[in-house]
């Protein structure tokens, strides 16, 4: 399988404060997804980026396939924002393709 | 659109009875679902991957004959536990693949079920 870290685990924040998680993962992949888990289980896709950099709203996520690691910026933070973040990725070969390997996530926390 | 449903949103149960969980795509066709599992603080687990029309594909260390799936159509996959056990109880989700590739230009994208939670007394 893909190993797939996430860093950092736990992030406390105060409102208005920008923050990077970082994904680190094993292998070469064609699929890598960011989610927030929000404090009721639901996984919601903020980004689908197996390469290239994209923006919506105050997150924006870059991923360097080459260098197998992708990054996830969120920019004034707001308490609406905390949860839990996951990154995904799925690989291009054998038994690897189209199923995702999660990593352990980076639980946010932002305060008022 | 990629709206995944899953049914119930929570259950308790009895130790030895057993639970169905529906997964649906609302407003696609989804040939491949897969099925996770979550314990508290910790990550997403693949269960197994469910193929419409097909057998699921378990991962290693779940139990076939204990988690039962069944894809029998393109929008509906379902997933009951057996002889449910207080150690079954979790935080189960699932997701779909959608062959849209509008929204994020790929057909590889998941799509998530708002999870059930299972607990078993």
């Amino acid at each position: 399988g893909i190993q797939v870290e996430q860093s950092p685990p736990d992030l406390i924040l105060q409102e208005g404060a920008n923050s990077t998680l970082r994904c680190n993962f094993s292998d070469s992949v064609n699929n890598l997804q960011w989610f927030h888990q929000n404090p009721w289980g639901q996984l919601i896709n903020l980004f689908y980026i197996p390469s290239g950099t994209k923006q919506n709203g105050r997150l924006s996520a870059t991923t360097v396939a080459t260098e197998r690691y992708s990054l996830l910026y969120i920019s004034s933070s707001q308490t609406t924002d905390s949860g839990v973040y996951f990154c995904a990725v799925s690989g291009n070969r054998g038994s690897t393709l189209g199923r995702l390997y999660f990593g352990r996530g980076t639980q946010l926390t932002v305060w008022p | 659109g990629a709206v995944v449903s899953q049914h119930p949103s929570w259950v308790i149960c009895k130790s030895g009875t057993s639970v169905k969980i529906e997964c649906r795509s609302l407003d696609f066709q989804a040939t491949t679902m897969f099925w996770y599992r979550q314990f508290p603080k910790q990550s997403l687990m693949l269960m197994a991957t469910s193929n419409e029309g097909s057998k699921a594909t378990y991962e290693q260390g779940v139990e076939k004959d204990k988690f039962l799936i069944n894809h029998a159509s393109l929008t509906l996959s379902t997933l009951t536990v057996t002889s449910a056990h207080p150690e079954d109880s979790s935080f189960y989700i699932c997701s779909a693949r959608s062959p849209w590739s509008g929204r994020t230009g790929s057909t590889d994208t998941q799509y998530f079920g708002p999870g059930t939670r299972l607990t078993v007394l």
